[in-house]
């Protein structure tokens, strides 16, 4: 399985509201990654985890809360977002140096 | 700091060769990826060089100068698939997570 899969694919929700994108791989990667894409350009680094724990935050607002449960698991929890934080949400996982594999990612709109 | 440099746009016709290229200045290096980004997709692997030289993967090639801060990708015989952004990204030196740091990306337009 050398897949990475992200729920949902398409998000729209209210600044009031909270809701979760969640990602999943099965390649034992330890390493794994949140990325912000707008338009047109480069996918942002939010946040690394590294065996569960996180190593970078790349000073993200608090309105974005990463959380690893597990090895293959990754959500980042959302609440009080505002209308240009809509982006499409990457992930991503990596065996230390290795290529990153990026999931199909999430295109969120906040109204 | 980091600072990747790509043309924005490039156009070029069915197969024809093309060759994209990257200039970077890193604090440090540990390797440069080619990724390939479909419009509303996730960026798939292309390639991955940290020695200087060329790496050929079918109709895609990859070369790297470290000494000058430089890589291109290649692609021949395009077909209109190959209508992508294509991202360079540098891996940074002591990092042991893999942390990547992209170009702005160059959007390739083939046309029949």
């Amino acid at each position: 399985d050398t897949e990475v899969t992200q729920t949902p694919k398409h998000l729209v929700m209210g600044m009031t509201n909270k809701k979760s994108l969640k990602c999943e791989q099965h390649m034992g990667h330890r390493a794994m990654y949140w990325y912000k894409q707008k338009a047109k350009k480069p996918p942002e680094l939010m946040f690394v985890y590294s065996y569960e724990k996180l190593s970078i935050n790349e000073s993200v607002p608090s309105r974005f809360s990463p959380e690893c449960p597990n090895s293959s698991l990754l959500n980042l929890h959302l609440h009080a977002l505002q209308p240009e934080d809509s982006a499409l949400y990457l992930c991503a996982s990596s065996q230390g140096l290795h290529e990153q594999f990026f999931g199909p990612g999430t295109r969120l709109t906040v109204l | 700091g980091q600072n990747i440099d790509q043309p924005t746009e490039m156009t070029a016709t069915e197969g024809a060769i093309v060759q994209i290229n990257c200039t970077y200045q890193t604090s440090g290096f540990n390797g440069l990826f080619w990724y390939q980004q479909h419009a509303g997709e996730a960026p798939t692997f292309l390639s991955y060089n940290v020695l200087d030289g060329l790496e050929e993967k079918g109709r895609f090639s990859s070369f790297l100068s470290r000494s000058k801060g430089y890589s291109y990708l290649l692609l021949k015989e395009l077909q209109m698939k190959d209508s992508a952004s294509y991202l360079c990204a540098v891996a940074d030196r002591g990092s042991t997570l893999g942390r990547l740091y992209f170009g702005r990306g160059t959007q390739l337009t083939v046309w029949p």
